[in-house]
């Protein structure tokens, strides 16, 4: 089945720092994916996304590529701030069913200091 | 403002004992969906809706009913509650697009239930 693999948190960097959360995807058919953010005591909310091999999503200073070769869609930021401080959702979901249902990862926890 | 509202947001009950989280969305989203988050399991979907009156199964249903007679509400039923369904749950809705169906989930802000 559908499925996806992020890096384990809590992943502890100082302000400006880079930033990469991995995510690796298992999927049959041609699957969408997308980052989510859940900022403490919020609902999910969208990041980037990306529907095809080789697009690249991108917002808030935060990118990542879809790849289909490696089956990754890593999520990078060149600057952190202390307001990124959230966990991060990486999904997918494959078009062909007629759930919607996105596929999740377990989250990765990032925690920006000052 | 486009929302998805959730009641209540905490909640302690005791096992066996009936409870209800309502749902509710302003954007006229046919879609709607429940998730529960436990750690380091993500979000895993419990039931969803197409349309009015049109619900199925997610990965992870038992223990719970929903329904859906309006489409802007969708509430999550736990006839009698155990303690593994204490989690934080969620709701959300998207427009439905035909063709490749990228569109984008709507969340609520999240029910803590606690099952004792």
């Amino acid at each position: 089945g559908d499925s996806v693999t992020q890096m384990e948190g809590p992943v502890t960097l100082s302000e400006e720092a880079f930033l990469t959360i991995n995510c690796t995807y298992t999927a049959t058919g041609y699957p969408s994916l997308f980052w989510y953010v859940q900022y403490p005591g919020e609902g999910l909310q969208l990041l980037l996304k990306a529907t095809k091999a080789d697009d690249k999503g991108s917002n808030k200073g935060f990118e990542a590529t879809y790849r289909k070769e490696t089956t990754s869609f890593h999520l990078e930021k060149g600057s952190v701030q202390v307001s990124d401080s959230a966990v991060y959702f990486c999904a997918l979901r494959v078009s062909n069913t007629g759930r919607r249902a996105l596929t999740f990862g377990s989250g990765t926890r990032l925690q920006v200091q000052p | 403002e486009a929302q998805v509202t959730q009641n209540p947001r905490y909640l302690i009950t005791v096992t066996g004992k009936k409870l209800t989280v309502t749902c509710s969305q302003n954007m006229n989203h046919e879609y709607m969906s429940w998730y529960r988050q436990d750690p380091g399991l993500g979000l895993r979907q419990i039931y969803y809706s197409m349309n009015v009156e049109v619900t199925d199964k997610g990965d992870v249903p038992e223990g719970y009913k929903v329904s859906r007679k309006e489409k802007r509400n969708f509430p999550l039923i736990l006839e009698s509650p155990s303690p593994n369904q204490t989690s934080l749950y969620f709701c959300a809705s998207s427009i439905r697009t035909g063709g490749a169906g990228t569109g984008e989930l709507f969340f609520g802000e999240g029910s803590r239930l606690t099952v004792l």
